[in-house]
């Protein structure tokens, strides 16, 4: 079946960086888009970045631009996103979620903390 | 970006009850629309694509309605499973906007 499981989270202070992963299985992944979604402590669902299942297509919510960058390995079924210049305010539970062109997100993981603090 | 706006932030009702969830669009998004439901400490479950369409698995009392810019979750006879925090999210634009969600409480 469908497997997502996030890796690279923990603590960083402000201004750090850290590279989160997310290794997909039970699909294939080179077929599909992919997306990084986050949820601060108490608060809603975010989107932040998606990525084309080619990887040519990348777009970066405002709130991350120039600091966040989503990529992806098809030949290692692999997601990643790039944090720099993390924030205290990035302090979130980072989830992946494949997509589609025209299909929401309907497998996830199980996130991972990602925790900014000095 | 396209702003998404959902009402009530939450909702108070009782096992048995329809309850009815809205969600506002900033500009046309057609029907590329999906809710969700959470639950504490769990990823999101997806419950309805293209603003109408149930997902595989899905309870036929989820029924999701409208296009262009106002959407709605109906939810026709609450079961103890459904109180949990719903979402809207646009898939209109390479930018997946989400409601701000509404949590739908035991009264």
């Amino acid at each position: 079946q469908v497997q997502l499981v996030e890796s690279g989270g923990g603590v960083v202070k402000p201004g750090g960086s850290l590279r989160l992963s997310c290794a997909a299985s039970g699909f294939s992944f080179s077929l599909y888009y992919m997306t990084w979604v986050r949820q601060a402590p108490g608060k809603g669902l975010e989107w932040i970045a998606h990525i084309s299942s080619s990887g040519s297509i990348m777009s970066h919510a405002d709130s991350v631009k120039g600091r966040f960058t989503i990529s992806r390995d098809n030949a290692k079924n692999s997601l990643y996103l790039q944090m720099n210049s993390l924030r205290v305010e990035d302090t979130a539970v980072y989830y992946c979620a494949r997509a589609e062109h025209s299909y929401p997100s309907d497998s996830w993981g199980q996130g991972t903390l990602v925790t900014v603090s000095s | 970006d396209i702003q998404m706006t959902q009402s009530p932030s939450t909702l108070s009702a009782s096992v048995g009850d329809r309850v009815i969830i809205t969600c506002r669009a900033s500009q046309s998004i057609d029907y590329w629309l999906a809710w969700y439901q959470q639950k504490p400490g769990k990823a999101p479950d997806l419950l309805i694509y293209k603003a109408s369409r149930l997902e595989s698995g899905v309870p036929s009392r989820f029924n999701g309605s409208g296009s262009g810019t106002e959407f709605t979750l109906t939810i026709s006879s609450l079961q103890p499973d459904d109180f949990a925090t719903y979402y809207c999210q646009q898939y209109n634009s390479y930018s997946r906007t989400f409601g701000q969600g509404t949590r739908l409480e035991i009264k």
